[in-house]
């Protein structure tokens, strides 16, 4: 049981670039989530989904795609990549009943120059 | 706008110290509000979760402190230890949102020896 998993692990972009995040999760779990955590500012929430076909806004949405075409994944697109997108990016996953609790993975260090 | 918020931004103690992080919220409507621990280089992992019909939750050396009337809720941490040195963030969540959560900018804590 891996949990929730995240590739690649550190990446360095230029300036337009596009790339994506992957994130996988074994947990059986509807509820997908990707966060940016910049210093300071906690964990922001750029999109989420309540299972295979359904995903919509967080907070900070602009500059990323996602797409939930079955339960386990959940990848993150980067399009032409701006400085402002230089972050860590976790992906987390929870079920939709009882403790919610959400379940993280390790993050993807992103950085775009 | 910051619905969460939580200080101090960082913190320092000795060994055998009781650390206090705060965080308060404006929404009424959260009911659930967990804290996650955060080690470097890895993805936040709960900690602890208190709901509002409580003053009070205990779990090992790490308590919540919920105050309804004042919106504010803080965890303790008794005899700190340096293993306890991570970032820590106060989340809080509505009924009606499902399963996302609304996270205070994180509060960096050192244990020192």
């Amino acid at each position: 049981n891996a949990g929730v998993t995240q590739t690649p692990k550190f990446r360095i972009l230029k300036i337009g670039q596009s790339m994506t995040l992957q994130c996988t999760q074994d947990m059986n779990h509807n509820y997908m989530y990707w966060y940016r955590q910049d210093p300071g500012m906690g964990l922001k929430l750029i999109y989420y989904s309540v299972g295979a076909g359904i995903t919509d806004k967080g907070e900070v949405p602009n500059g990323y795609n996602v797409s939930r075409s079955t339960t386990e994944d959940f990848p993150l697109r980067l399009e032409l990549a701006a400085p402002s997108q230089t972050s860590v990016y976790f992906c987390a996953s929870s079920t939709g009943t009882g403790s919610r609790e959400q379940y993280f993975g390790p993050g993807t260090r992103l950085t775009v120059t | 706008q910051q619905q969460v918020k939580q200080s101090p931004q960082s913190l320092i103690v000795q060994k055998g110290g009781i650390p206090i992080i705060n965080c308060a919220y404006e929404n009424t409507a959260f009911d659930y509000f967990p804290w996650y621990q955060q080690f470097p280089g890895k993805g936040p992992a709960l900690l602890i979760a208190i709901r509002p019909d409580v003053s009070e939750k205990k779990e090992g050396r790490f308590t919540i402190s919920f105050n309804k009337s004042a919106k504010q809720f803080s965890l303790h941490i008794m005899d700190s230890q340096p293993g306890d040195s991570a970032t820590y963030f106060c989340a809080a969540r509505r009924e009606t949102s499902g399963s996302r959560l609304t996270f205070g900018e994180g509060t960096q804590l050192t244990v020192n020896p």
